[in-house]
């Protein structure tokens, strides 16, 4: 069954560092999608990903998120300035053609901020 | 109000049983629904769609009641390997996922 990756698995930052985390989504799939999941907190949309283009945020995603598809391939979600707060699982997700299609998410990359 | 609500239990029963979840949403013109599974620090993974005439998996039945913004899960015949949290989703036309917080199912043997 394809499947989402995700790289790194597991990441510890110190405050104040830049993280980027990296997500291939499945090769045929066209919507993109960040969610994370602070511990024993439900799972939270972040910022979803079409065209080349952010389609929506929610208002987690301020100016310290970015996201982008540099190579055709990868899907990277950047944090430029890592609060304690940052602290959380994040999901990386694709999907195939539309929206309402079933969505696959990576293993996640736990992130821990220090 | 909370977008998604869902008892968080924990439920814990014993194998065979039958236990039932339940979830409310807050947004009427929310169009798909979902029941999601997440075992423990792993991705959440697709239970079942949920329609609005009822479905049904093997032991796992869902339902849904838009008049009610309401929305359950029932497992029959519990096994050990259904421990896990099981997440309520619900999305509008075009737009993210909306989780709930999950409710979280242990069965003993």
């Amino acid at each position: 069954e394809p499947e989402v990756t995700q790289t790194p698995s597991h990441q510890v930052t110190q405050m104040g560092q830049e993280v980027i985390l990296r997500c291939v989504p499945i090769s045929n799939h066209l919507y993109f999608y960040w969610y994370r999941q602070i511990l024993g907190q439900k799972v939270e949309f972040l910022v979803s990903f079409y065209n080349n283009e952010i389609s929506e945020k929610s208002e987690i995603f301020d100016d310290q998120f970015s996201v982008e598809r540099p190579d055709g391939s990868n899907f990277t979600l950047k944090i430029r300035s890592t609060k304690l707060e940052d602290s959380a699982m994040y999901f990386c997700a694709s999907e195939a053609f539309e929206m309402g299609n079933t969505i696959y998410f990576g293993e996640g990359s736990w992130l821990t901020v220090v | 109000r909370k977008e998604v609500e869902q008892d968080p239990g924990p439920f814990n029963v014993p194998e065979g049983a039958t236990v039932a979840f339940n979830c409310t949403y807050s947004n009427s013109a929310s169009q798909s629904f979902f029941w999601y599974r997440q075992d423990c620090r792993k991705e959440p993974k697709l239970l079942m769609s949920v329609y609005s005439s009822g479905n049904e998996d093997g032991r796992f039945t869902a339902q849904l009641n838009r008049a009610s913004q309401y929305i359950s899960l029932l497992i029959r015949d519990s096994k050990l390997s259904d421990s896990a949290t099981y997440l309520c989703v619900v999305n509008q036309a075009g737009t993210a996922l909306i989780f709930g917080k999950g409710t979280t199912l242990s069965v003993s043997s």
